[in-house]
């Protein structure tokens, strides 16, 4: 298995709505971490995971809540959200945080869309 | 801040010719380089990758140069194909974590 599978591949949610975003690789990458992705921007980095542990929070405003349960899963939390916060939500995992030789490997997102 | 930026943000090509994207950057501390491509409706994919202590790097089509002196990094596309449309996004990595992409070139494969 050499995918990061995403769920859900899109939502709506309102400003009051507490929803989560769920990230799942089985590659034993030990690395993970969510990305947020604006139309015709680059991704930006938000959090990483390492072995489990948060390990970079790019200030991140906290109503965006990260969760690592285990080595396989990651976990975005959200809870009264903005309408500027619409955008692609992504999660990558890695092998380790570099040296790898192979970079990321990416999900398909979640399309968010706060109303 | 330091960033990664590219010089062209489309680049339009016919079938079969090749393709060069461009990128710049400005922290002289990277030491890895990422080339992504990005489909529309999925995630980056990774293209093909670089270190600092090398000037270039083949895979199947694909060529990466890196000119440390002018910090700046390009990739090739030979026989560019109809599949190849898409956004590409360079990176890079200055150790730890912390990978910074680019703001994207979009190609556009003429037929």
């Amino acid at each position: 298995d050499t995918e990061v599978t995403q769920t859900p591949k899109h939502l709506v949610m309102g400003m009051t709505n507490k929803k989560s975003l769920k990230c799942e690789q089985h590659m034993g990458h030990r690395a993970m971490y969510w990305y947020k992705q604006k139309a015709k921007k680059p991704p930006e980095l938000m959090f990483v995971y390492s072995y489990e542990k948060l390990s970079i929070n790019e200030s991140v405003p906290s109503r965006f809540s990260p969760e690592c349960p285990n080595s396989s899963l990651l976990n975005l939390h959200l809870h009264a959200l903005q309408p500027e916060d619409s955008a692609l939500y992504l999660c990558a995992s890695s092998q380790e945080a570099r040296d790898t030789g192979y970079g990321y490997t990416f999900g398909s997102g979640t399309r968010l869309t706060v109303v | 801040g330091e960033s990664v930026g590219l010089h062209l943000p489309t680049l339009s090509v016919q079938e079969g010719d090749n393709s060069i994207i461009n990128c710049a950057y400005s922290n002289s501390a990277s030491d890895y380089f990422i080339w992504y491509k990005q489909e529309s409706g999925k995630g980056p994919q990774f293209i093909i990758d670089i270190r600092s202590n090398m000037d270039k790097r083949q895979g199947q089509r694909v060529t990466v140069l890196l000119n440390k002196t002018v910090k700046h990094l390009s990739l090739q596309i030979a026989a560019t194909q109809p599949g190849d449309s898409a956004v590409y996004f360079c990176a890079e990595n200055t150790g730890g974590f912390k990978t910074i992409f680019g703001a994207g070139t979009r190609l556009f494969v003429k037929a």
